[in-house]
């Protein structure tokens, strides 16, 4: 079975320039997070969507981030304009959700960003 | 409030020898779930094994096994004859039912676990 598909896995950017992350979760799956991991914070919980309705964005930085789940297979997550401060590894993950509860999380390859 | 704390930022050992990474953890809810994941140096994420708070049986899994103990909160995780195949960063994380949101994941900083030849 295909695991959680990230794109692109690398990406390197100016600042100031818009940043597009994708995300197609495993297929069957309902629930999507994003997260972002820095030396410095560690894992952080950007946003999350069960059944494509966005639940809780209580983790996004800022007004430069935001995050859409048009579909059940498919999500974004855009920065713009991306700063240095932003260069990190964002992962998504997905999971299943059953009546509210929701199980192991499998998370994807992830997307290292680089803002120069 | 919900956190989990490992102390041990990087353990090192050789190759063969035992290894355990603690896992401490608080909340208020009376059901929970505790899950280890792995991340190797290519970067993934790895799940390893979820636990719900009501049940406090040890587990194995070949060389790995978990002690999961309610009375001192905490979920260590043992290597047995660790390989370097091991050498990872292995992350502890809590999810409640109420508070903190039914789905959120709680991580630790994570044990650098390095097993040299």
């Amino acid at each position: 079975d295909a695991g959680v598909i990230q794109s692109p896995r690398h990406e390197v950017t100016e600042m100031g320039q818009e940043v597009t992350l994708r995300c197609k979760p495993i297929s069957g799956h309902n629930s999507l997070f994003w997260y972002r991991q820095t030396m410095m914070r560690g894992l952080e919980l950007l946003i999350y969507f069960n059944n494509n309705v966005p639940i809780d964005d209580s983790g996004m930085p800022e007004d430069r981030f935001s995050a859409k789940m048009p579909n059940a297979s498919f999500s974004t997550l855009k920065i713009q304009p991306s700063e240095p401060r932003d260069s990190a590894v964002y992962f998504c993950a997905s999971s299943s959700t059953q009546e509210a509860v929701s199980y192991e999380q499998y998370f994807g390859p992830g997307t290292r960003l680089t803002v120069t | 409030a919900q956190k989990v704390t490992q102390a041990q930022t990087e353990i090192s050992v050789v190759e063969k020898e035992d290894v355990t990474l603690d896992c401490v953890y608080e909340t208020r809810d009376t059901t929970y779930y505790l899950f280890w994941y792995k991340q190797p140096p290519s970067g993934e994420l790895v799940f390893l094994i979820r636990r719900n708070s009501f049940d406090e049986q040890n587990e194995i899994s070949g060389r790995y096994s978990w002690n999961f103990q309610k009375s001192t909160s905490s979920f260590n995780f043992t290597i047995t004859a660790s390989q370097v195949v091991d050498s990872a960063v292995y992350f502890c994380a809590l999810r409640g039912t109420i508070s903190g949101g039914y789905n959120k994941l709680i991580f630790g900083a994570g044990t650098r676990l390095a097993v040299h030849p």
